[in-house]
């Protein structure tokens, strides 16, 4: 298998722009997730997709973000009106192929660095 | 609620040192999973292991160990003679198993730093 493939690796932005990142996960991966990582801190869960559809979405994610995996295979991370508390890494992982359950590892991309200016 | 606790900052050992880092996991499930990855200075998140709830069996892969113990709700990892590659942030983290969801709730993790 390829691994999770996330880009761009880093991304520097003025606050108030808009921003989009990509995930191509693991082939034959139903499920995806998004997360979020600041400084010394563990990821935090953010979304996750069931083939196409975007089946949980925590708290954190506030209505300037939205996320889509459209046909089910890559997914887009959207974040408009990036604010300065946006600069974190945004990690996606993919897991479980057709058959396995939900406690499949995820396996994880490099993730992308996002600063805001 | 769910939590997982990584006590442990920051630790510092000399190569060819044993190493044990902590997890202590809060959960009412019965049904769970715990899993430990490594993030090195690259970024990327490695899966190292991962143990169901049922599952109290200790594993040994290598240099690496798992001690899982429900009486404590612990699940800590020993590396055996560490090595500086070893120099990374290890996560511990839970998954509910009543929830179809497969998120994972991560520690805040704990590095390790192996010096020659």
């Amino acid at each position: 298998d390829t691994g999770v493939s996330q880009n761009p690796r880093h991304k520097i932005t003025k606050r108030g722009q808009n921003v989009t990142f990509r995930c191509d996960p693991i082939s034959e991966h139903n499920r995806l997730y998004w997360y979020r990582q600041t400084l010394g801190q563990g990821p935090e869960f953010l979304t996750y997709f069931q083939n196409e559809a975007q089946l949980e979405k925590s708290r954190l994610l506030s209505d300037r973000f939205s996320a889509e995996r459209p046909k089910g295979s890559f997914s887009t991370l959207e974040i408009q009106r990036t604010e300065q508390g946006d600069s974190a890494m945004y990690l996606c992982a993919s897991s479980q192929r057709p058959g396995q359950g939900a406690d499949q590892p995820q396996h994880f991309g490099d993730g992308t660095r996002l600063s805001i200016l | 609620a769910q939590k997982v606790t990584q006590a442990q900052t920051e630790i510092s050992v000399v190569e060819k040192e044993d190493v044990t880092l902590d997890c202590v996991y809060e959960t009412r499930d019965t049904t769970y999973y715990l899993f430990w990855y490594k993030q090195p200075p690259s970024g990327e998140l490695v899966f190292l292991i991962r143990r169901n709830s049922f599952d109290e069996q200790n594993e040994i892969s290598g240099r690496y160990s798992w001690n899982f113990q429900k009486s404590t709700s612990s699940f800590n990892f020993t590396i055996t003679a560490s090595q500086v590659v070893d120099s990374a942030v290890y996560f511990c983290a839970l998954c509910r198993g009543s929830s179809n969801t497969g998120k994972l709730i991560f520690g805040q993790g704990t590095t390790l730093q192996v010096k020659p």
